[in-house]
C-alpha cells in the first residue's frame, strides 16, 4: 500500500520556539493532505486541510497564524507550530489522499509526530 | 454535519472471548465511507477496513468481522477469540463522498484483553 512518512517522530522543544513537522507521500502524489491533532486519551481532531499550491483550510478554532501549513509540492506538506507552548504538546498525524485513487475514499496516514513543549 | 458515536469508552475482556465494538454514525451525505482504525500504544493508526455506503455486505477478515447496517446507521466491529495483542484503542471514522475526504473520528474505544 501507499506510504506516508512523517518526520520527526518525536520532538522536544523549549517554550517559545517553532517546530516544523513534515508529511511526505513516498510513492504517490497527494493533492490533498490533512493534519490531525490528538491529545492524550482523546480522539483525533482535524486541524486543517492542506491543498497543493493553495492556502490551507483551517477548522474552526484552529489558529492559522500559529499552525502554519505549507503544501508546496504533490508529495510534501509541512506543519509549523510557531511560538510553541506547553499546551501545544500533542500527537500530530497527517493523512494523504492519493490523486490516482480519487473517489475511492482511501486515505493513508503517517506514523505521527509527538511534540512535547517544555 | 457528520458525527460518529462510540458509546463504549473502555472494554475489558479475557483472552479468547469475543468482543463487539459499537459505532453509530450520522451524515446527510448519500455517498460516504466508514472506517475502522486500530491505535496501539505506539500511536500509529493501523487501517482495518473501509466500507462505502453502497456496500452493505458484511465482511470477515480472519478473526475480525464487520456488520454494516444502514437502517440503524451502525458499523459494528467484532473480534472473535480475542488475543492480548488486540489490546489497543479502536476508532470508527466517517468521511463524505465526492471531494470531501475529511475524516470525522469517534472518541474511540479502549480495548484491554487480559491473559
Amino acid at each position: 500500500g501507499a506510504v506516508v512518512s512523517q518526520h520527526p517522530s518525536w520532538v522536544i522543544c523549549k517554550s517559545g520556539t517553532s517546530v516544523k513537522i513534515e508529511c511526505r507521500s513516498l510513492d504517490f502524489q497527494a493533492t490533498t493532505m490533512f493534519w490531525y491533532r490528538q491529545f492524550p486519551k482523546q480522539s483525533l481532531m482535524l486541524m486543517a486541510t492542506s491543498n497543493e499550491g493553495s492556502k490551507a483550510t483551517y477548522e474552526q478554532g484552529v489558529e492559522k497564524d500559529k499552525f502554519l501549513i505549507n503544501h508546496a509540492s504533490l508529495t510534501l506538506s509541512t506543519l509549523t507550530v510557531t511560538s510553541a507552548h506547553p499546551e501545544d504538546s500533542s500527537f500530530y498525524i497527517c493523512s494523504a489522499r492519493d490523486l490516482a485513487l480519487a473517489n475511492t475514499g482511501e486515505l493513508f496516514f503517517g506514523e505521527g509526530s509527538r511534540l512535547t513543549v517544555l | 454535519a457528520q458525527k460518529v458515536t462510540q458509546a463504549q469508552t473502555e472494554i475489558s475482556v479475557v483472552e479468547k472471548e469475543d468482543v463487539t465494538l459499537d459505532c453509530v454514525y450520522e451524515t446527510r451525505d448519500t455517498t460516504y465511507y466508514l472506517f475502522w482504525y486500530k491505535q496501539p500504544p505506539s500511536g500509529e493508526l493501523v487501517f482495518l477496513i473501509r466500507r462505502n455506503s453502497f456496500d452493505e455486505q458484511n465482511e470477515i477478515s480472519g478473526r475480525y468481522s464487520w456488520n454494516f447496517q444502514k437502517s440503524t446507521s451502525s458499523f459494528n466491529f467484532t473480534i472473535t477469540a480475542s488475543q492480548v495483542v488486540d489490546s489497543a484503542v479502536y476508532f470508527c471514522a466517517l468521511s463524505g463522498g465526492g471531494s470531501n475526504y475529511k475524516l470525522t473520528f469517534g472518541k474511540g474505544t479502549l480495548l484491554t484483553v487480559n491473559p
